[in-house]
């Protein structure tokens, strides 16, 4: 079953514009990640934050986790074609399972 | 090492054939995965080994039959599918046991095709 739900589902910006994905989740949790996938490849981890973090930086990427409201989001700073990708949080609440949000594409246009 | 490798890269199948996914990963990893991914769609978890025993089967269809020969090696073996079948399977690998360090490591992707 989908854990998390990502919006926007697609965003499309310009270069060097910010931005910014949410995800949200119904039970409570152990982490919660955040992966990037390029077109018909694996995907690539990016960051994890704590169910006891509120922030965390990583680079050009800023997450935040808001367990009041089960709520996380991932901002990507002054955005690169290279970022273009679908991006999916992912949920860790027992064990070493993962369960991944419908992600959000994103187009970065040059 | 952070690699997980996949083979082959792509496949091509009739129903009545039977194949094999091959996956390998040298990361010293005790947790290993099978993901079904469909177009457009967030990877769905299919099986999950860990130190080499099956742990969690997601109420798959008996014609994927997953195989962990040791710690560094998961196979999938495909018999009989259907069309519907037709997706990116996905490799990945964690460290078991270390929930706070549970990253996985994805491998590339079969992208296969049932005809």
């Amino acid at each position: 079953s989908q854990q998390g739900e990502e919006d926007p589902q697609a965003l499309s910006i310009q270069e060097g514009e910010n931005a910014t994905m949410n995800c949200s989740y119904k039970t409570s949790i152990n982490n919660l990640q955040w992966y990037r996938q390029n077109s018909g490849r694996g995907l690539v981890h990016l960051i994890l934050i704590r169910s006891n973090e509120r922030e965390k930086h990583s680079g050009r990427l800023r997450v935040t986790l808001d367990t009041s409201k089960k709520s996380s989001s991932l901002l990507i700073t002054a955005s690169r074609a290279a970022d273009t990708a679908s991006y999916f949080c992912a949920i860790n609440n027992a064990g070493n399972m993962l369960t991944f949000g419908g992600g959000t594409r994103l187009m970065v246009k040059p | 090492d952070t690699e997980v490798t996949q083979t082959p890269k792509h496949l091509v199948m009739g129903m009545t054939n039977k194949k094999s996914l091959k996956c390998e990963q040298h990361m010293g990893h005790r947790a290993m995965y099978w993901y079904k991914q469909k177009a457009k769609k967030p990877p769905e978890l299919m099986f999950v080994y860990s130190y080499e025993k099956l742990s969690i089967n997601e109420s798959v269809p008996s014609r994927f039959s997953p195989e962990c020969p040791n710690s560094s090696l998961l196979n999938l073996h495909l018999h009989a599918l259907q069309p519907e079948d037709s997706a990116l399977y996905l490799c990945a690998s964690s460290q078991a046991g270390n929930v706070a360090k549970n990253i996985q490591y994805f491998g590339a992707g079969t992208r296969l095709s049932v005809l």
